[in-house]
């Protein structure tokens, strides 16, 4: 089975730093990858995808993501980091290969983003 | 705003209660799929549909069902209800079954069991 690990709880950073939120991955051929963010009280939203060619992917908000094949990571970025992308964060992996030809995304256990003036 | 509609918002009900929570995917989607998300358990994936039909299954008790209809909207029923059923439970959409299409969220129903 596809499977993501997030190895922080949590990260805090000062406004105005780059903030990195790690995401590591195992799957069995290609992987899909995904981050979603996620407000209090919100449903996640859809930052950005990783399904081939460039490494660095960029999305939503400012926020780009790092795909390094050889570390299977896939680190989500921010060159500067706001007190607004506070938040909880989640990696996910697509996996496709389901009984009865279906599909779903597994996601990690989130990290929280703390960033403080 | 995500496109995806859940109601109601929140649910309080007592133990061996029954429930339906509801989901309406974005405009065009297809797909639709049904997340729990515990502080103990994370984001759990229960069930997807595709176009009316059930696709794949998680971790979804047998006191769970679900069925998507023909309008494509979806329904989730939580029967028995326990005390450990009390969670967000949220609902996605996408365009299909392929690979790459992100999966779009509602903002989930509260449920609480007293």
């Amino acid at each position: 089975a596809q499977s993501v690990a997030q190895p922080e709880d949590q990260v805090n950073v000062a406004e105005g730093n780059p903030l990195t939120v790690k995401c590591t991955y195992s799957v069995s051929g290609n992987p899909y990858l995904f981050w979603y963010v996620q407000y209090p009280n919100r449903g996640l939203q859809f930052l950005l995808k990783y399904i081939t060619g460039d490494n660095l992917v960029k999305g939503s908000y400012g926020f780009e993501a790092e795909f390094n094949k050889s570390q299977t990571s896939f680190h989500l970025k921010k060159p500067s980091a706001l007190v607004s992308d506070s938040a909880l964060y989640f990696c996910a992996v697509r996996d496709w290969r389901l009984t009865g030809g279906g599909n779903k995304l597994t996601f990690g256990t989130g990290t929280q983003l703390k960033v403080e003036l | 705003d995500s496109g995806v509609t859940q109601t109601p918002k929140h649910l309080i009900t007592a133990t061996g209660q029954r429930v339906t929570l509801r989901c309406s995917p974005r405009s065009g989607d297809l797909s639709v799929y049904w997340y729990q998300q515990s502080l103990d358990q994370g984001l759990q994936f229960l069930i997807q549909y595709y176009n009316g039909e059930e696709r794949a299954k998680g971790n979804i008790l047998e006191r769970f069902s679900a069925q998507q209809f023909p309008d494509l909207h979806s329904e989730l029923n939580l029967s028995s209800l326990e005390l450990g059923d009390s969670a967000l439970y949220f609902c996605a959409s996408s365009v299909g079954e392929d690979r790459v299409s992100p999966l779009h969220f509602g903002n989930g129903t509260r449920l609480t069991v007293t």
